[in-house]
Formats: C-alpha cells, structure tokens, sequence
C-alpha cells in the first residue's frame, strides 16, 4: 500500500537557522501531497498541497516542492523561529482510496 | 466559523466500557474523517463519510469499532468494551470537497484514556 516516510524524528535549530524535513512517499500515478503542522493540544493545520510534479506549494515561509522522480516533497524554511517548534506531517492521498497516509511527523524544536 | 468540534475533550473509562465520541464537522463540509493519534503509530485513519454515506472504514478495528453519521452536522465514533491499547487521541476532520485530496480541518481531538 502507500506510505509515507519522514527521515527525522526530531529535528533541533537554533532561530534564524535553515530547516529541512526530509519526506519520501510510495504511491502510484500522481497523488497529492500534504504539509501539515500540529501544535500541543490542537489538531493537525493545514499547511499546503501539491498535486502535480514540481509544481511548489508555500505557506507562513515554508515550501515545498513534488518531486516525481525522487518521489519526494521534502519541507523547508529559510529561517526558523521559536514560535516555528511544533510536529510537522506529510501526508500523501491515496488515490486509489479515499484516505490520506500521515508519515509519522517530525518534532521541531527552535531554541531562543 | 466554529470549526471542527469534538466533545468530550477528555474521556476516562474503565476496561470493558462503552466510550461515544462526538463531531460537528464545519458546517457546508461534505466529508468528515476519523483518526486515532498514538505516540507509537502516529495518524492513523480509522473511517471515512461523504455526504453521510459511509465510503471506507478500512482503517477501523472491526470488532469493536463503530461509526455513524445520522446527519450532516454530526457524527459518532463508538467504541464497545473497551481496551487499554485503545487509549489514544481520536482526531475528527471535515473536509469541503468529498474526497481525501484536498484541505482537512481537523478538530481538537478527544483524549481517550482506559484504565
């Protein structure tokens, strides 16, 4: 079946350092993929999609671009805040089903 | 906008209980998800509605796991007998359009926990 696979489980920065989640799926065809972000105590945010190949998603400073070939879509910030730590998911839509696959989600911490 | 809202935020139950977790998906929303949320497994899709209709439960354990939608405002996730390893955060999202590829916008979630 599809999955998801993210590389680091936590990731630790300094502010104004640059950040890299690492994301690789498995799925057939061309499946959307997905960003969210999930505070303490809150549900999963939105925080962009991409659905074609090397078409770029952004939001709030962090892009993303769908990477058929590598199949990846790999997070980045050019320059973290503190305000930035939390658990960050990628997630891939099954198109032969109607769920999304969460990879397992990478803590972010950013320290002062 | 309310958004996604889910009650209990904490539920406590004794093994062998019944729990009923409860969701009012965003109001226009024609699909409403359910996850469960561990430290261990992660996100993990448990059930899925549109337009009321179920359309795949394949992530739901089938024994003892139940869902309904009995209208378009809300929708239940029943767990009978309850088990220790069912402890977990239980994740409701609504999404606009009726499939799982594009924005979901997920609830607080209830923290269930089974002593």
């Amino acid at each position: 079946g599809d999955s998801v696979t993210q590389t680091e489980g936590q990731v630790a920065l300094s502010e104004e350092d640059f950040l890299t989640i690492h994301c690789n799926y498995s799925a057939s065809g061309y499946p959307a993929l997905f960003w969210y972000v999930q505070y303490p105590g809150e549900g999963p945010q939105f925080l962009f999609r991409a659905s074609r190949d090397k078409e770029k998603g952004s939001s709030r400073g962090f892009e993303a671009t769908y990477d058929k070939g590598t199949t990846s879509f790999h997070l980045r910030k050019a320059s973290v805040q503190e305000s930035d730590s939390a658990v960050y998911y990628c997630a891939c839509h099954d198109t032969n089903a109607y769920k999304v696959i969460f990879g397992k989600g990478t803590h972010l911490h950013v320290l002062p | 906008n309310a958004g996604v809202i889910q009650t209990p935020r904490h539920k406590v139950t004794g093994k062998g209980q019944e729990a009923t977790l409860w969701c009012e998906p965003i109001s226009g929303h024609s699909a409403v998800f359910w996850y469960r949320q561990t430290i261990v497994q992660g996100l993990e899709f448990l059930t899925y509605f549109r337009n009321q209709a179920p359309i795949d439960d394949s992530g739901m354990p089938k024994e003892r796991f139940s869902a309904q939608m009995p209208n378009q405002s809300h929708s239940t996730l029943k767990i009978q007998s309850t088990q220790p390893q069912d402890s977990a955060v239980y994740l409701c999202a609504s999404s606009l359009v009726g499939t799982g590829g594009y924005e979901q916008y997920f609830g607080p979630g209830t923290r269930l926990t089974v002593l």
